[in-house]
């Protein structure tokens, strides 16, 4: 157990529906991490927020958004769901918010747009 | 461009015998950091081993160890005395400048 938790850890939706996963980090780290796995993209870093606040955006779509909350839980929406949105998404933790931290990940949302 | 690869789509090996998973990366940049993740068949993603790009001794964690030939930009992972629970999908990382990067992973099926 990473002490990472994430939820819901399945969620079955529609086409042009949104979702809102969630992230609480370990004890004490104040960085989050979100990244999207799936099948033909592999494993995709989507963004970074330290303390409440962005710091790096990867290969995030307009479609999606986040936010780090004051308790340092954060939320990734997805919006406008297509079907190629199906992944596991992971929500990671670490310390500082330094690149070279050991990121922590939770066990992962599993969504399935229908 | 792809920054980290992984060649081996594939590996089998005996059990109690050491496996080498290869990783190669691209960055110009001096400061980065490599990680190597197990990924089971149950979903969830395992931090094994860090190597800096400034440190000089190759990692290890217990029997992970990480061969960092940074000259040559590889970074494998060496898992010693192969045991049937190290069975998985392994992944290497990258990270730089805020960003990160994974491979295409390596799935190890360790044989009894």
């Amino acid at each position: 157990d990473s002490g990472v938790t994430q939820t819901p850890k399945h969620l079955i939706t529609a086409t042009g529906q949104r979702v809102t996963l969630r992230c609480s980090p370990r004890s004490g780290d104040l960085s989050v991490y979100w990244y999207q796995q799936s099948l033909d993209q592999g494993l995709q870093f989507l963004i970074h927020y330290y303390n409440g606040e962005e710091r790096a955006k990867g290969n995030i779509l307009e479609r999606f958004s986040a936010q780090q909350f004051p308790d340092l839980h954060s939320e990734l929406n997805l919006s406008s769901l297509e079907l190629g949105d199906s992944a596991l998404y992971f929500c990671a933790s670490s310390g500082r918010g330094a690149s070279t931290d050991t990121q922590y990940f939770g066990p992962g949302t599993r969504l399935t747009v229908l | 461009a792809q920054k980290i690869t992984q060649t081996q789509p594939g590996m089998f090996v005996q059990e109690k015998e050491a496996v080498t998973l290869d990783c190669t990366y691209d960055t110009s940049d001096q400061s980065y950091g490599l990680f190597w993740y197990k990924q089971p068949s149950s979903g969830e993603m395992i931090f094994l081993i860090y190597q800096g790009s400034y440190d000089e001794q190759n990692a290890t964690e217990g029997r992970y160890s990480l061969n960092f030939q940074k000259a040559r930009k590889s970074a494998n992972l060496v898992i010693s005395a192969s045991q049937l629970g190290d069975s998985a999908m392994y992944f290497c990382a990258m990270a730089r400048l805020g960003q990160f990067y994974f491979g295409t992973g390596t799935s190890l099926t360790v044989i009894p």
